[in-house]
C-alpha cells in the first residue's frame, strides 16, 4: 500500500520569504501522480500543484514549485515570496497512474500547518 | 459552475441517531468519493464509486453506507452515529488526474 509522510506538523515563514514543505512517499509503482493541496480555514481543498512521475521537469505554478526526486521518493513544495494568504494547512497526496477502481483514490499525508508572519 | 455541493455544512448528532450527508456534482464525473478528515490527520477514504450503481469500500468504511443511483448524487449514510464518527467529511469527484472537492461537512456526535 502507498503511504505519504509529511514530517513537519507545523512551519512558519516571514512574509515575502521562501519556505519549503517536505513530503516523502512510498510506492512500488513507476508511474503515478503527486499533488500538493492547500486547505485554508474555510476547509476548501484547493489544488496547488501537480506532478506526473514520468516527467523529469519539476512543476511550477507562479510562486509555487516542487522539487521532485523520484529515486528518493521525495516531493517538496517551495513557496516563494510568501504572502499572508498562503497561511493554511498543506497536504501532500499520491495517486496511482493506472486507471480503474480504487486506483483513482488519493492517499494523503497528515498535513503541514503553515503560518505566515507579517 | 456549482462543482461539488455538500449539504449540510454543519451538523450535531446524538449517539445512535442516523443521518445522510448529501453530495451532488454537476460535471458528469463517473468517479466519486467520500473522505473523512480527523484532527491532525490527512483525508482517509470511506467509500468510492466508479459510476451509477457501482460502489466499493475504501480504508475506513465501518459505520457507513453509500448508494449511487445517478451519476450526479452520492449520499453517505450514517446509521447509528458514534462519537468516533465526529469528523469533517469531504465528498469529491474526479476526471482524469483532477479531483474536485466539496466544502466539507463538520459532523459532531455527542
Amino acid at each position: 500500500a502507498q503511504t505519504v509522510t509529511q514530517s513537519q506538523p507545523e512551519m512558519s515563514v516571514q512574509e515575502a520569504e521562501t519556505v519549503t514543505l517536505s513530503c516523502t512517499y512510498d510506492t512500488s509503482e513507476s508511474d503515478y501522480y503527486l499533488f500538493w493541496y492547500k486547505q485554508p480555514p474555510s476547509r476548501q481543498m484547493i489544488l496547488v500543484i501537480r506532478q506526473e512521475a514520468y516527467k523529469q521537469q519539476n512543476a511550477t505554478e507562479n510562486r509555487f514549485s516542487v522539487n521532485f526526486q523520484k529515486a528518493a521518493k521525495s516531493f517538496s513544495l517551495k513557496i516563494s515570496d510568501s504572502q499572508l494568504g498562503d497561511a493554511a494547512m498543506y497536504f501532500c497526496a499520491y495517486r496511482p497512474w493506472a486507471s480503474g477502481g480504487s486506483n483513482y483514490k488519493l492517499t494523503f499525508g497528515k498535513g503541514t500547518l503553515l503560518t505566515v508572519n507579517p | 459552475n456549482a462543482g461539488v455541493t455538500q449539504t449540510p455544512k454543519f451538523r450535531i448528532l446524538k449517539i445512535g441517531q442516523s443521518m445522510t450527508l448529501q453530495c451532488a456534482q454537476d460535471m458528469n464525473h463517473n468517479y466519486m468519493y467520500w473522505y473523512r478528515q480527523d484532527p491532525g490527520m490527512g483525508l482517509k477514504l470511506i467509500y468510492y464509486s466508479v459510476g451509477a450503481g457501482i460502489t466499493d469500500k475504501g480504508e475506513v468504511p465501518n459505520g457507513y453506507n453509500v448508494s449511487r443511483s445517478t451519476t450526479e448524487d452520492f449520499p453517505l449514510r450514517l446509521e447509528l452515529a458514534a462519537p468516533s464518527q465526529t469528523s469533517v467529511y469531504f465528498c469529491a469527484s474526479s476526471y482524469g488526474a483532477k479531483a474536485f472537492f466539496g466544502q466539507g461537512t463538520r459532523l459532531t456526535v455527542v
